[in-house]
């Protein structure tokens, strides 16, 4: 079955960076796009960006443009998502989904990472 | 970027009613909509793609129509476990955005 594992929740300062991994099981990983969905506590879900495991194309959303960075092992079928210049408005869980068909129908979601941006 | 407006923002129903949402895109956007349950701690779940298809595995009460900028969706008879927070996107265009949501609580 399709799942996406993702990493532990991360504590970080302001200004650091954090890097949240998401390995693919249970199909071939080069054969959808993963993308990176977050959430603040008690707000609605918001897209980031999403990369093609393939080609490691990548397109973001212009609010994380230049300080997001999406990457893949494909090695061992994982997908990365580094965001940096952390401020507290970046304190959420972020989750990886696989899109579906080269478009952004989010079909299988990782169980999300919750990122706490605090001094 | 295209904005997609949810309402209402929270509905209390009982068990067995019918209950439906809305959700307008500030433009049009064919049939590229798609919506999620979402449950307190968990990721969300999609239940409905391309506007109106069921997902594979989800409960026919749930289904959703439109095309356009206005579309609903609709869960035929509530039950307990529908007891979530719903989000429409649209993917006709990047950014695929979200709507605010819906939360659903049972009266």
């Amino acid at each position: 079955q399709v799942q996406l594992v993702q990493s532990g929740a991360e504590v970080k300062k302001p200004g650091a960076s954090v890097k949240v991994s998401c390995k693919a099981s249970g199909y071939t990983f080069t054969s959808y796009d993963i993308n990176w969905v977050r959430q603040a506590t008690g707000q609605g879900l918001e897209w980031m960006g999403w990369m093609n495991p393939n080609s490691g194309n990548t397109g973001y959303a212009q609010k994380f443009q230049g300080r997001v960075t999406m990457t893949r092992n494909t090695s061992i079928s994982t997908a990365y998502m580094e965001l940096s210049s952390l401020r507290s408005e970046d304190t959420a869980v972020y989750y990886c989904a696989r899109g579906h068909g080269g478009v952004v129908t989010l079909s299988y979601w990782g169980q999300g990472t919750l990122v706490t941006v605090s001094s | 970027d295209i904005q997609m407006t949810q309402s209402p923002s929270s509905l209390s129903a009982s068990v067995g009613d019918r209950v439906t949402i809305t959700c307008q895109a500030s433009q049009d956007i064919s049939n590229y909509l798609n919506w999620y349950q979402q449950k307190p701690g968990k990721a969300p779940k999609l239940l409905i793609y391309d506007a109106s298809n069921l997902e594979t595995g989800v409960p026919s009460r749930f289904s959703g129509s439109g095309s356009g900028t206005d579309f609903t969706f609709t869960i035929s008879s509530l039950q307990p476990e529908d007891i979530a927070t719903y989000y429409c996107q649209q993917y006709d265009n990047l950014p695929p955005i979200f709507g605010q949501g819906t939360k659903l609580e049972i009266k």
